[in-house]
């Protein structure tokens, strides 16, 4: 597609359920990230995906949040157990190439995640 | 880690001018500059290297002192299109493409 496609769009769960959010970057891009947003407030990294090598897991707040990247496109971002404090957006963004500096991120709508 | 932008809001009438400013307390590889509207995704905007350059978008442009580990985001003659939450993102090294975000600096320019 043109731009980094996230879905759903807008996600109600209860406290205590799995959920999975996905992204569909750029085509060609070989960088992905992912960010969470809560209300009023900046963007918080959580995790990259670069080409083949293993992902930065550093901004990962626990356990219970996990993702993947099969065949270098597609990504899935999984919060187990979910909490009230994991309501936020989740944002995915892309880019070019890691490794070269200049390159914009592109992101997604994100994945409004609401946790009853 | 995080770099603190400041100020945290500001309100301008069309056709004036503000500054932004992002600062890390830790070395710089490279500043990126956002803008995100109420409910949108963010939108790059430009990137400012290591090396002090200085970059210009329409009328906005921005400045990196890599002594002062400190950006610049410049606003000229706003427009009521300018309005929105800038965001600065550092990069501490070459090569990684992680940043890390600051908390965000609101602008709302009225007419």
């Amino acid at each position: 597609g043109a731009g980094v496609s996230q879905s759903p769009s807008n996600k109600v769960t209860e406290k205590g359920k799995d959920v999975e959010l996905r992204c569909d970057p750029i085509s060609g891009h070989t960088a992905l990230y992912w960010y969470r947003q809560s209300l009023g407030q900046g963007l918080e990294f959580l995790i990259y995906f670069q080409g083949n090598s293993a992902p930065d897991k550093s901004g990962l707040p626990s356990d219970r949040f996990s993702a993947e990247r099969t065949g270098g496109s597609v990504s899935t971002l999984t919060i187990q157990r979910t909490q009230q404090e994991d309501s936020a957006v989740y944002l995915c963004a892309s880019s070019l190439a890691v490794g070269v500096s200049n390159q914009p991120q592109h992101f997604g709508d994100g994945t409004r995640l609401s946790i009853l | 880690q995080q770099p603190v932008q400041s100020p945290q809001a500001v309100i301008l009438r069309e056709g004036e001018d503000a500054v932004i400013n992002c600062s890390s307390s830790k070395a710089l590889y490279s500043v990126h500059w956002y803008r995100q509207k109420h409910g949108e995704a963010p939108v790059f905007l430009m990137i400012l290297l290591k090396g002090g350059e200085q970059k210009g978008h329409e009328k906005i442009s921005a400045s990196f002192n890599e002594k002062k580990q400190q950006s610049s985001l410049y606003l000229t003659a706003s427009q009521l299109s300018y309005s929105g939450t800038y965001f600065c993102g550092t990069e501490r090294y070459s090569n990684t493409g992680k940043l890390i975000f600051g908390q965000g600096t609101t602008l709302q320019v009225k007419p």
